[in-house]
């Protein structure tokens, strides 16, 4: 059983269309949250951390939550320029906090 | 400043062979991780090093080394490829060894196993 589930897999909006990305993990222990944003052919680029439950984290367009079991990652009003895939790793506490990444939702943005 | 830099970008190898790839973090990052990322099973931690000795290790055969060096660069290397280890290899710097969890991630060496 996967520690990070990401969905939708992928994800088709309009120009405008505001949604939102789930990311559910099973740690016993939560110290960390991290999305991602990884372009093809390109290395993750770090957008956010979040560590504890209620917690929201902004940018741009771009909006992260955090619950005990899941974070969203809320899209609003999004651009073209927003279409990459979005990942979400988990840091569990204790141990050697190797973050454990999910397999990511394909977000693509049409104008 | 200059981020993650990792070469070669590209490779194409044949079964049996071995391959190095390196990896120059960002100056005054002493963290390094490697991650092996493919479409089905997503991004794999390998293993991270940190002032020259390796930290941490993921669920990965003996195949599959690293070292560090005292500026921090890094190398990975695999021995007797498999068409299985065609992945795209990325690297990624930190500050601290696996604290924060924020990781600045090269491009990444896409290894092609023939």
């Amino acid at each position: 059983e996967d520690q990070v589930t990401q969905s939708p897999e992928a994800l088709r909006l309009q120009e405008g269309e505001s949604s939102s990305l789930n990311c559910s993990y099973t740690v016993s222990g939560l110290r960390g949250l991290f999305w991602y944003r990884q372009d093809p052919g390109k290395g993750p680029e770090f957008l956010f951390t979040l560590y504890s439950a209620g917690e929201e984290k902004e940018k741009e367009r771009l909006k992260a939550t955090l619950t005990k079991k899941e974070s969203f990652l809320h899209i609003t009003a999004p651009k073209p320029e927003d279409s990459a895939t979005y990942l979400c790793a988990v840091q569990e506490s204790g141990g050697s906090y190797i973050p454990t990444f999910g397999r990511g939702t394909s977000l693509i943005v049409h104008p | 400043k200059a981020g993650v830099t990792q070469t070669p970008r590209y490779l194409i190898k044949t079964r049996g062979q071995q391959v190095t790839l390196s990896c120059s973090p960002i100056s005054g990052h002493r963290s390094v991780s490697w991650y092996q990322q493919t479409p089905g099973q997503g991004l794999q931690f390998l293993f991270e090093y940190f002032s020259e000795t390796q930290r941490n290790k993921g669920n990965f055969p003996g195949r599959f080394s690293g070292r560090q060096f005292s500026n921090s660069r890094s190398e990975m290397n695999v021995s007797t490829l498999e068409l299985g280890d065609s992945a795209l290899y990325l690297c990624a710097s930190s500050l601290k060894v696996s604290g924060t969890g924020e990781l600045f991630f090269g491009e990444g060496s896409r290894l092609t196993v023939l």
